[in-house]
């Protein structure tokens, strides 16, 4: 079954504490993004990459490392999270060019206290 | 930084009744998407519009891109309690790249 997986889908952690949010995908897709999604402010472009070793900054970077090692996998990583990340975070994939269709993970829930 | 601003942002109505939701902006956009997301889960592609004035019917959803390609809508015809979830339209950069630009978001809630 084609799918995106995230873990973990719920995560509380505390202000300062290094934590990484893993997102896998099984459709070979060169495209994969990393969105956060907080009430009136729709989804919001973190990092994406378009290939491996490939990523770049989107519309919101500030505290957040992505990496590319693998086309499979895509983690997130906060290297010393605030409460201002407590959000709802989605990986998502496509296909390259010229395909458009995004499949998104299941999403994970994150509070920093 | 291109911005889609969807309206309304919350909408409740009853089963059987028609409404449109609307996703404008000041940018042009390459192509544009609509996606349904229900609670726990991610957004799920509606559908792709990408020339101006372009109409696409999906069973009872219609959506239409503007001529410009800066605003699309969506129009549900005799809504059911099946089409409650939070739809977002989407705006793909007329830059060359890849990005994606999503919208507000709009909360539809269908009483039966």
């Amino acid at each position: 079954e084609a799918q995106v997986t995230q873990n973990p889908r719920y995560l509380i952690t505390v202000t300062g504490k290094k934590l990484t949010v893993t997102c896998s995908q099984n459709m070979n897709h060169e495209y994969m993004s990393w969105y956060r999604q907080d009430p009136g402010l729709g989804l919001r472009q973190i990092y994406y990459s378009m290939n491996v070793e490939v990523t770049d900054k989107g519309d919101v970077p500030e505290g957040y490392k992505v990496s590319r090692k693998e086309k499979r996998n895509f983690p997130l990583i906060l290297e010393s999270p605030s409460p201002n990340q407590t959000s709802l975070y989605f990986c998502a994939t496509k296909l390259g060019r010229p395909y458009n269709e995004q499949f998104f993970g299941p999403g994970t829930r994150l509070t920093v206290l | 930084t291109q911005l889609l601003e969807q309206s309304p942002q919350f909408l409740s109505i009853q089963e059987g009744e028609n409404l449109t939701v609307y996703c404008n902006s000041s940018s042009v956009f390459s192509s544009l998407q609509w996606y349904r997301q229900e609670p726990g889960e991610g957004p799920v592609l509606l559908v792709t519009v990408v020339t101006g004035g372009e109409v696409k019917k999906l069973k009872r959803l219609t959506f239409q891109f503007g001529d410009a390609r800066k605003d699309s809508s969506l129009h549900i015809t005799a809504a059911q309690p099946g089409d409650t979830g939070l739809y977002l339209c989407a705006g793909r950069s007329n830059f060359g790249n890849e990005k994606l630009t999503f919208g507000t978001g709009t909360r539809l809630t269908i009483i039966p």
